[in-house]
């Protein structure tokens, strides 16, 4: 399996309900970063968590990282519409070059 | 602030022709990422660059893949003799430091090539 895998791979839910969505990765990170794509569209990022962190909020957002299980989760509570999208995690090991390793995603569907 | 462009937005190609993918990124910015996803797929790294340098290219294909990022002037990917696993979403990000900094993505070029 690669770098930032996302568990599930497909998740419905009604709209006003919490969306739970899962990565892991293998290797050391530096920082690890949420990000929203719509379909056909770019990414919008959402939300970055440094490895010395262990939770953080940004809105309806509630991002948890553990370092010592290589996992993150990502929380949308009372979930809109508007939410439905893929959404991906990417992992940085710092340093000089800082490129971004992305998982395969979990792609969203709120229904009203 | 204008965020990271991209152009064109879609790109069509015959199988042998070149594949040029431009992409401006935002002001202040001089650091410059180059992604490939294939459909239902995460990004892919492709290459790294500041102003004239490339920093990264471990994930470039090792033939008729290229990336400039000159002084002056827009990033550019270039592709020649494109083939049909060549089509894919292209997208840039910029930022503004290396290392921890945030990368703002364009809104990507999708390639088909035919």
């Amino acid at each position: 399996s690669q770098q930032g895998e996302e568990d599930p791979q497909a998740l419905s839910i009604q709209e006003g309900e919490n969306a739970t969505m899962n990565c892991s990765y293998k290797t050391s990170i530096n920082n690890l970063q949420w990000y929203r794509q719509n379909s056909g569209r770019g990414l919008v990022h959402l939300i970055l968590i440094r490895s010395n962190e262990r939770e953080k909020h940004s809105g309806r957002l509630r991002v948890t990282l553990d370092t010592s299980k290589k996992s993150s989760s990502l929380l949308i509570t009372a979930s809109r519409a508007a939410d439905t999208a893929s959404y991906f995690c990417a992992t940085d090991s710092g340093g000089t070059a800082s490129k971004l390793t992305f998982g395969t995603g979990t792609r969203l569907q709120v229904t009203l | 602030n204008a965020g990271v462009m991209q152009n064109p937005r879609h790109l069509v190609r015959r199988r042998g022709q070149e594949a040029r993918l431009r992409c401006s990124p935002m002001k202040g910015h001089s650091h410059v990422y180059w992604y490939r996803q294939l459909p239902e797929e995460g990004l892919k790294f492709m290459v790294y660059l500041q102003k004239e340098n490339i920093i990264d290219e471990s994930g470039m294909p090792k033939e008729r893949f290229s990336a400039e990022f000159p002084k002056e002037g827009p990033s550019i990917l270039r592709i020649q003799q494109v083939v049909r696993g060549d089509s894919a979403a292209y997208f840039c990000a910029s930022s503004r430091n290396g290392g921890a900094s945030e990368q703002f993505f364009g809104p990507g070029t999708r390639l088909t090539v035919l």
